[in-house]
Parts: structure tokens; C-alpha cells; sequence
């Protein structure tokens, strides 16, 4: 079965500086989704960063960005110059073909806390 | 163009009762995904429906449901509520399969007292 493991329930970063958030997947699909959302108190899960398992190119969106390591299947995210408006649940998650159909699965999630 | 919009915000129900929540997706998005989220056990997968049907469906019991209209605005229901089903549902939209993207609402936060 898909699934999605974030390691570290809490991270802190110091603004203006960079912190780096891990995500691993297990799966037996060669094509599918990975994507970076994040999730501040107001609570909507907004759509940070999305990776084509075929593309080897790494996303960037401006101060985030993602390490793609397929065959570890690792998916991490980078954010630099951290920002307060950064201090959010960030959750990893993966989309492809799960059971025959379409599906997103997420992690646990990372609560990342920016000090002043 | 107008995001994905979840109605009500907030709501508090009686275990017992009933509750209907409401969805509408991004302008063109055909299909709508429910998840339920809740501290213990993260972001769980409700269903799916594309084009008026049901297309998966996650590992809940009878008592949630939902359904699409043609213009895409989907509702679940939940009978029967008991505490465990307080929560926060999201509702999330996609122009293709929901494994290639989705676009979240802001969420309604359901408190069964």
C-alpha cells in the first residue's frame, strides 16, 4: 500500500534562514504525483509545491524547492530566506494510482514554527 | 476565478443529529474529493465524484455520504453523529484525476457535542 511518512512532527528555523523538511513514499508505480501543501491556523491547505515523478528536473517556486530522489524515494522540501508568513503544518502527500483509482494520500504532517 | 468554497465554516451538532455540508469547486473542476481531518488520524479520504458518480470511496462507515450535482457542487451527509466525528472536512477540487492536483477549501469545522 501507498504510503507517506514526514519523521519530524515539529521543526524550528530561525527567519531569513533555511530549513529543510523530509518526506518519504513507498509505492510500486513508476508514474505518479508528489506535492508540498501547507496549512497555516486559517486551516486551508494551500498547494506549496508539485513534482512529476517523470520529470528529474527538481520543482522550485520561488523560495521553495524539492529534492527528488526517486529511487530513495525521498521528497524533500527546501525553504529558503524563511519567512513568519511561512509558519504553517506543512504535509506531504502523494497522488497516482492506489487500488485501481486515482487517490491523494498525505503524512502526518511537519509543524514548522519560524523564531523571530 | 474563484476558489473552492466550503459552506458552513463552523457548525455544532448534537450526537444524534444530522449534518449536511456543501462544496463548490473551481469553475470547470469536474471532480470533488472529501477528506476528514482530525489530529489522531491526519488527512483521511471520504470519497470522490466525478460527473455526478461516486468514483472511490474511503474507509468509513455507512452513516457518510455524499453526492454531485450537475453543476459539480457536491454535499456529504453524515447520520447518526457520534463525538468521534468531530472534525474538520475538506473538500478539495481537480480538473483532472485527484492524484495529479487538488485545490482545497478552507474547511468546514464540524463539533459533535
Amino acid at each position: 500500500a501507498q504510503t507517506v511518512t514526514q519523521s519530524q512532527p515539529e521543526m524550528s528555523v530561525q527567519e531569513a534562514e533555511t530549513v529543510t523538511l523530509s518526506c518519504t513514499y513507498d509505492t510500486s508505480e513508476s508514474d505518479y504525483y508528489l506535492f508540498w501543501y501547507k496549512q497555516p491556523p486559517s486551516r486551508q491547505m494551500i498547494l506549496v509545491i508539485r513534482q512529476e515523478a517523470y520529470k528529474q528536473q527538481n520543482a522550485t517556486e520561488n523560495r521553495f524547492s524539492v529534492n527528488f530522489q526517486k529511487a530513495a524515494k525521498s521528497f524533500s522540501l527546501k525553504i529558503s530566506d524563511s519567512q513568519l508568513g511561512d509558519a504553517a503544518m506543512y504535509f506531504c502527500a502523494y497522488g497516482g494510482l492506489i487500488q485501481g483509482a486515482q487517490k491523494l494520500v498525505f503524512g502526518q504532517g511537519t509543524r514548522l514554527t519560524i523564531n523571530p | 476565478k474563484a476558489g473552492v468554497t466550503q459552506t458552513p465554516r463552523y457548525l455544532i451538532k448534537t450526537r444524534g443529529q444530522q449534518v449536511t455540508l456543501s462544496c463548490s469547486p473551481i469553475s470547470g473542476h469536474r471532480s470533488v474529493s472529501w477528506y476528514q481531518q482530525t489530529p489522531g488520524q491526519g488527512l483521511q479520504f471520504l470519497f470522490e465524484y466525478f460527473s455526478e458518480t461516486q468514483r472511490n470511496k474511503g474507509n468509513f462507515p455507512g452513516r457518510f455520504s455524499g453526492r454531485q450535482f450537475s453543476n459539480s457542487r457536491s454535499e456529504m451527509n453524515v447520520s447518526t453523529l457520534e463525538l468521534g466525528d468531530s472534525a474538520l472536512y475538506l473538500c478539495a477540487s481537480s480538473f483532472g484525476p485527484p492524484g495529479t492536483e487538488a485545490f482545497f477549501g478552507q474547511g468546514t469545522r464540524l463539533t459533535v457535542v
